[in-house]
């Protein structure tokens, strides 16, 4: 079955460094989703990419679609303390239902 | 707008005992789902409704989970009897459209803690 791998797990930075997960699918998606999800809530939908190669921006938050669509990344620019939470994509294939990856967790440390 | 909302927020059982979850979707949102989230993994999905038409179910334990929809509205999640190894996050999203066509929208998940 479809799944799709995030690393790493964890991440601990000094406030004002850059950050970014990765996220790897074994087959190719027709897109994939990007969450986020603070201690003790839901997670929050940020963006979705679709198309080979596409990158979007939202202020300092940079994603990333690979060619083959197997592949994406979150790049976060300056981090705040604000940005404290997991980070979830997650892959659909076709019409189905996106499958989430395991998810990385940012530490900001002050 | 009011967002997703489910209930119980919190609920401690012992393990042998019933529990149900109840969720109303945005209103509009044809599609309804069920997560399961353990702690320190991703949401993966226990069922997901059309409507009131269940259309992905196969991952739900069926011999201790069911699922309702009535009126393609309210929907509830049931564990009957409740195990050990149930103790999780149960989350709750609806979308506007059918099939994948889009963000998901989270309630805020019932924690469940089986004793």
């Amino acid at each position: 079955g479809q799944q799709v791998m995030q690393i790493p797990q964890y991440q601990h930075v000094q406030e004002g460094e850059d950050f970014t997960t990765y996220c790897n699918s074994s087959t190719t998606l027709s897109n994939i989703q990007w969450y986020k999800q603070r201690p003790g809530g839901h997670p929050v939908f940020l963006i979705q990419l679709v198309k080979s190669g596409e990158v979007k921006k939202q202020k300092r938050l940079t994603f990333q679609f690979g060619e083959a669509k197997k592949n994406s990344s979150l790049h976060i620019t300056a981090t705040q303390t604000t940005d404290v939470g997991t980070y979830f994509c997650a892959g659909a294939r076709g019409s189905y239902i996106p499958t989430f990856g395991r998810g990385t967790s940012l530490i900001v440390h002050p | 707008e009011a967002g997703v909302v489910q209930s119980p927020r919190y609920k401690i059982i012992e393990k042998k005992q019933p529990v149900a979850f109840w969720c109303n979707p945005i209103s509009g949102h044809n599609t309804l789902y069920w997560y399961r989230q353990n702690l320190g993994q991703g949401p993966e999905l226990l069922i997901r409704y059309e409507n009131e038409e269940a259309v992905d179910d196969s991952q739900l334990p069926k011999d201790r989970f069911s699922a309702e929809r009535l009126k393609g509205v309210d929907s509830t999640l049931k564990i009957q009897p409740a195990e050990l190894g149930d103790s999780a996050v149960y989350l709750c999203a609806s979308s506007p459209g059918l099939m994948n066509t889009g963000e998901l929208f989270f309630g805020e998940g019932s924690r469940l803690t089986v004793l």
